[in-house]
């Protein structure tokens, strides 16, 4: 079967820096995303990976390893707008998006 | 530009009772999917639309389900009778190329099932 696996909730302090992993077993890989979601809110995308790497966009870094069927979510200098649910997708061979469950981040002051 | 809007944004019916739901894609996005989110669980991808045709529709759950896309503008997607392991938010999402793009979410319709 698919599986993505992200820790359920993570707590971090303002300021500082967090890691949030994601780890898949799909059929197929075309790609992974990251997604930011508030309480109520639509999914927000924050960052793609198809390649192994690091990918930066400002405060927001994904890194992506194939071989290991991992990513991780780094998010830098957070903020209290930072506390939502990251949510990790690998889309696979049919280009079907299969989802983690999601990572509830604290951020406390 | 205006993101994915999807009607209503909560919907609380009785089991046997239909409901439709809207979503309105960003302008110009010919991919459209729908998926569900029921409590506690993660996000199931429902059926994805390129412009009026259902290109795959493998994660509908069974026949009370029925989406549309005529025009290929809008979609809906209709539960007929809605049973109560219905309940949950349905989302929809948009993108322009399948596979090459990231899908822009709407909101999202909670569900309640009583």
């Amino acid at each position: 079967g698919q599986n993505i696996d992200q820790p359920t909730e993570m707590t971090a302090t303002e300021g500082a820096i967090v890691q949030i992993n994601c780890t898949y077993q799909t059929s197929g890989f075309n790609g992974l995303f990251w997604y930011q979601q508030h309480a109520g809110e639509a999914p927000t995308f924050l960052s793609y990976n198809v390649l192994d790497g690091l990918e930066e966009k400002g405060r927001f870094s994904s890194f992506l390893s194939r071989s290991k069927g991992y990513s991780y979510l780094l998010l830098k200098e957070l903020q209290m707008k930072d506390s939502a649910s990251y949510l990790c997708a690998v889309r696979d061979s049919n280009y079907q998006l299969i989802w983690g469950a999601g990572t509830k981040l604290i951020i406390k002051p | 530009e205006a993101g994915v809007t999807q009607f209503p944004s909560h919907s609380v019916i009785e089991k046997g009772q239909t409901v439709t739901l809207r979503c309105d894609p960003i302008s110009g996005h010919d991919n459209l999917y729908w998926y569900r989110r029921v409590m506690g669980k993660e996000i199931k991808f429902l059926l994805h639309f390129v412009k009026e045709s259902k290109q795959d529709e493998s994660g509908m759950p069974n026949n009370r389900f029925l989406a549309e896309r005529t025009g290929g503008t809008y979609s809906t997607l209709k539960v007929q009778p809605a049973e109560l392991e219905d309940s949950g938010v349905y989302f929809c999402a948009s993108s322009q190329e399948h596979g090459r793009s990231a899908e822009y979410f709407g909101p999202g319709t909670r569900l309640t099932v009583l």
